[in-house]
């Protein structure tokens, strides 16, 4: 079935630093690819998506590019805030039945320190 | 409402009671998912609904979880002869009719099973 890992955590990074995290996903058809975020004591937000090949999905800063060649989706920003600190999950959805059901990494923990 | 809202927030039961879980989703939203997130890992699809029935239960783990959505609107999952292994956070998550992933995500009721 379908699946997403992405690099375990935690990471630790001084504010201005260069954030990536790794993702890769395994699905049988052509999936969407997300980024999703939760901050401490809040739920999960979309940060950012892409819809096929070659997309780039950005928000806050944040940037992934949808790369079917190597099945990834790596989130990066240039440089990260105190505020960035929370749990990074990368997604997939592949769209079957019409259901827009989520696969999920583990989540990678940022801490951003200043 | 403004959000997903789901309640109680927190729940502690002791092994083999029954608990219910409910969601309400945002006014409007014809979609509706269960996701359950266990310590350090990423949530994991339950079920899926599209108005009133269930359209994907395939992430259900076993007969003891089962959820309805009578009306279209408020959804409710039920846990029956609860197990420590139940243990862990469960999200709702609700989206509009036109789709393209515009996924909610409540902020979960967290169930511990003593």
């Amino acid at each position: 079935g379908d699946s997403v890992t992405q690099m375990e955590g935690p990471v630790t990074l001084s504010e201005e630093a260069f954030l990536t995290i790794n993702c890769t996903y395994t699905a049988t058809g052509y999936p969407s690819l997300f980024w999703y975020v939760q901050y401490p004591g809040e739920g999960l937000q979309l940060l950012l998506k892409a819809t096929k090949a070659d997309d780039k999905g950005s928000n806050k800063g944040f940037e992934a590019t949808y790369r079917k060649e190597t099945t990834s989706f790596h989130l990066e920003k240039g440089s990260v805030q105190v505020s960035d600190s929370a749990v990074y999950f990368c997604a997939l959805s592949d769209l079957q039945g019409g259901s827009e059901k989520l696969v999920f990494g583990k989540g990678t923990k940022l801490t951003v320190n200043p | 409402g403004a959000g997903v809202s789901q309640t109680p927030s927190n729940k502690v039961t002791e092994k083999g009671k029954y608990v219910e879980l409910r969601c309400d989703p945002i006014s409007g939203h014809t979609a509706l998912y269960w996701y359950r997130q266990s310590l350090g890992q990423g949530p994991e699809f339950l079920i899926y609904f599209q108005g009133t029935g269930a359209a994907d239960d395939s992430g259900l783990p076993n007969d003891r979880f089962f959820a309805v959505r009578p009306e279209g609107s408020v959804s409710t999952l039920k846990i029956q002869r609860t197990e420590r292994g139940d243990s862990a956070v469960y999200l709702c998550a609700s989206s509009s009719p036109t789709g393209n992933y515009g996924y909610t995500f409540g902020s979960g009721t967290r169930l511990t099973v003593v």
